[in-house]
């Protein structure tokens, strides 16, 4: 059974452009969730989609948005990338909100 | 003041030994409380999970809610060179399948 999946590994932009990325969720799973890991720190909740809606959105800008598909695959895009978006990006996800989350290997981004 | 505190580290200890990690909150309408292992430039991996103030085990692991101090604690018995990593506290108001609010993380450092 594989876990949760995502592209690419490792990605790197100049400021101002635009990046997507994409995640699977775990087989069974229906809600996920990105997150945002800058070095040295936790990771901070971006937004969480279920049935292909935006449920939960945290403190990011519209800059910051995403997407579900019908087979519950996801993308978060970023628009206008500052110095400041360099970051590991984590993708996670749970059968419904009851479940706990689990975390793919995460897309390391960097910012020139 | 960040929501949820964790001390970053290194915490250093010989292979053996109990290594015992928390995290402090301000918030006491957090219910769930998970803990996730990180190794470096890898996805937090899901140790622990625990539903209001109580204490769980699985294995060499035992976690601890008090919610009257706004406390978690996680203790690793028998702690091998493996365990080197770093360890993430996370809580969510209304589901763990929610927004998770994580702490900064402590990194652990088991010696042979």
């Amino acid at each position: 059974d594989a876990g949760v999946t995502q592209s690419p590994t490792h990605l790197i932009k100049t400021r101002g452009q635009q990046v997507t990325l994409r995640c699977s969720p775990k087989s069974g799973h229906d809600t996920v969730s990105w997150y945002q890991q800058a070095l040295g720190q936790g990771p901070q909740f971006i937004f969480q989609y279920y049935e292909e809606e935006e449920r939960q959105r945290g403190n990011f800008p519209d800059r910051f948005s995403g997407h579900q598909f019908p087979n519950y695959s996801s993308e978060l895009n970023v628009n206008a990338l500052l110095l400041g978006d360099s970051a590991l990006y984590l993708c996670a996800s749970s059968p419904g909100t009851p479940g706990e989350q689990y975390f793919g290997p995460g897309t390391r981004l960097t910012v020139t | 003041q960040k929501e949820v505190e964790q001390d970053p580290g290194p915490l250093s200890v010989p292979e053996g030994a109990i290594v015992s990690l928390n995290c402090t909150y301000s918030n006491s309408a957090f219910q769930y409380f998970m803990w996730y292992r990180q190794y470096s430039r890898k996805g937090p991996e899901l140790l622990m999970y625990t539903y209001s103030s109580g204490n769980k085990e699985d294995g060499r692991f035992t976690a601890q809610v008090d919610k009257s101090s706004k406390y978690i604690s996680l203790f690793i018995r028998d702690s091998q060179p493996s365990d080197s990593a770093t360890y993430l506290c996370a809580m969510s108001l209304e589901a763990a399948g929610n927004k998770l609010t994580f702490g900064g993380g402590t990194r652990v450092l088991v010696k042979p």
